[in-house]
C-alpha cells in the first residue's frame, strides 16, 4: 500500500497521559500536514512540514503538543497531559510541493483518539 | 474558525437521482477541492477546481466555481448507495498558498436504495 498511513488507528487513554502518533506520508511527497476532526465537524490544520523543518503551526496547537518529522520522512505527533477536549480524529495528509502544483493533499486513516 | 460552508449540512435523495452540494468561502483562493469521507475513515480527493476554472467534470461529478461570489457547488449525477458519505470543500487560500486546506464543516448525503 503506498498511500499515507498513521498509527495506531485509536487509542485510549485517561486523562493526564501522554500520546504519541506516527504518520507515514507518501514516499516521494515533501510536505506532510497534521489536522484534527471533531464529530461533525470538518478537519482543522493544526501544522505542516516541508521536509523536517515545520513551517506553520495553527493556535490551536498548545503547548502541549508537538511535532516533529526527524529526517524528513514520517512524523510523531504528541500530546502531554491528555484533556478530555483533546478527544478527536487526526488526521495525517502529504502532497508533493512543486512550483506551479496544486497543493492536493492526500489523507491518511486517521488515528481516533479518546480520553477518558 | 472554519472558513468554508457547506449548504445543506445533510441531504437525503434516492438512487438513480442527482444531489447538489452548496460551498462558500471568505478569502481569495489558488484552487479548491472536494473531498468524500465515510463515516470513521480518512478523506478522499474527489476533485480540484482552480481559481482560474469555472467547471469541471470528472466521471458522475460536475464542480463549478465562481470566485465573484466565493462559492463553489459539486454535482453527483446518478447517485448510488455507495455515495453514501459526507463530502467537505476545502480551500487553497492564495495567502497562505501551499500549506493549510481550510474545510467547511461538511454535507452529509445519505442515498436510499
Amino acid at each position: 500500500d503506498t498511500g499515507v498511513s498513521q498509527d495506531p488507528r485509536h487509542k485510549i487513554t485517561k486523562r493526564g497521559q501522554n500520546v504519541t502518533f506516527r504518520c507515514d506520508p507518501i514516499s516521494e511527497h515533501n510536505r506532510l500536514y497534521w489536522y484534527r476532526q471533531t464529530l461533525g465537524q470538518g478537519p482543522e490544520f493544526l501544522t505542516y512540514f516541508q521536509n523536517e523543518a515545520q513551517l506553520e503551526k495553527s493556535r490551536l496547537l498548545s503547548d502541549r503538543f508537538s511535532a516533529e518529522r526527524p529526517k524528513g520522512s514520517f512524523s510523531t505527533l504528541e500530546i502531554q497531559r491528555t484533556e478530555q477536549g483533546d478527544s478527536a480524529m487526526y488526521l495525517c495528509a502529504s502532497s508533493l510541493s512543486i512550483a506551479g502544483g496544486n497543493n492536493e493533499q492526500f489523507f491518511g486513516p486517521g488515528t481516533r483518539l479518546t480520553v477518558l | 474558525s472554519q472558513q468554508g460552508e457547506e449548504d445543506p449540512q445533510a441531504l437525503s435523495i434516492q438512487e438513480g437521482e442527482n444531489a447538489t452540494m452548496n460551498c462558500s468561502y471568505k478569502t481569495s483562493i489558488n484552487n479548491l477541492q472536494w473531498y468524500r469521507q465515510n463515516s470513521g475513515r480518512g478523506l478522499v480527493h474527489l476533485i480540484l477546481i482552480r481559481s482560474n476554472e469555472r467547471e469541471k467534470h470528472s466521471g458522475r461529478l460536475r464542480v463549478t466555481l465562481d470566485t465573484s461570489k466565493k462559492s463553489s457547488s459539486l454535482l453527483i449525477t446518478a447517485s448510488r448507495a455507495a455515495d453514501t458519505a459526507s463530502y467537505f470543500c476545502a480551500t487553497d487560500a492564495r495567502e497562505t498558498s501551499g500549506s493549510r486546506l481550510t474545510f467547511g464543516e461538511g454535507t452529509q448525503l445519505t442515498v436510499n436504495p
